[in-house]
């Protein structure tokens, strides 16, 4: 268990209606990212953080944006949901305290649904 | 943005038997991860691979870093009903931006 949670695990929004999810970690990992999963299109990197206010851009970072204010709680926010992001979104984190460990763990998920 | 194919796309194998995988991409890794995911749940790290040519086990799981480093391989060997899931590979060379495979379904009749 890494110690990650999400929040919520499932939600239901309308289009164009703003969405914050919360990833939560315990175990001070340096690194945190955020996923979507789609059929066809495994995990892609939607972007991700090497330390608090310090973030970068993923694959498909387009219509979304992150925050970190503090080391263990990583936001990512649809200023304006559309019906292209229905889909599972993952956490992850990486980099126990100041190492540089590539190895990724992943939270439990979010299915999010834009109708 | 990159994809890594992973072969086969699904698997239906009897308990007892070894099953592979493999994982390939168009350019060279430095590092490859290993994941399975059951339904509704997140991946779960199986094994990690730094270094051409290496040969890692987890139990019955053991992966490779192709020597060519655009590629590697999963084997489990003596399959039992809860290695049932998606298993997926991810590869980079940053450290920080992996890509992910598309995924082998395993299926385990018993």
């Amino acid at each position: 268990d890494a110690g990650i949670t999400q929040s919520p695990r499932h939600k239901v929004t309308e289009t164009g209606t703003p969405v914050t999810l919360r990833c939560h970690q315990t175990e001070n990992h340096r690194y945190m990212y955020w996923y979507r999963q789609d059929p066809g299109h495994g995990l892609r990197l939607i972007h991700y953080s090497y330390g608090v206010k310090d973030t970068d851009k993923g694959e498909v970072s387009d219509g979304y944006s992150v925050s970190r204010s503090k080391t263990e709680d990583f936001l990512l926010t649809l200023e304006s949901a559309t019906s292209s992001q229905t889909s599972v979104y993952f956490c992850a984190i990486s980099g126990l305290g100041a190492t540089s460990s590539y190895e990724q763990y992943f939270g439990p998920g979010t299915r999010l649904t834009v109708t | 943005g990159q994809q890594l194919n992973q072969s086969p796309q699904s698997m239906f194998i009897q308990e007892g038997e070894d099953v592979s995988m493999n994982c390939t991409s168009s350019s060279i890794f430095n590092t490859w991860l290993w994941y399975k995911q059951d339904p509704g749940e997140g991946p779960v790290l199986l094994i990690a691979l730094y270094k051409a040519g290496e040969l890692t086990s987890n139990g019955r799981l053991t992966a490779q870093f192709g020597i060519t480093r655009k590629d590697s391989f999963l084997n489990i060997s003596a399959s039992i009903p809860s290695d049932v899931g998606i298993y997926f590979c991810a590869g980079s060379n940053t450290g920080n931006q992996f890509y992910f495979g598309t995924g082998t379904s395993l299926t385990v009749i018993p």
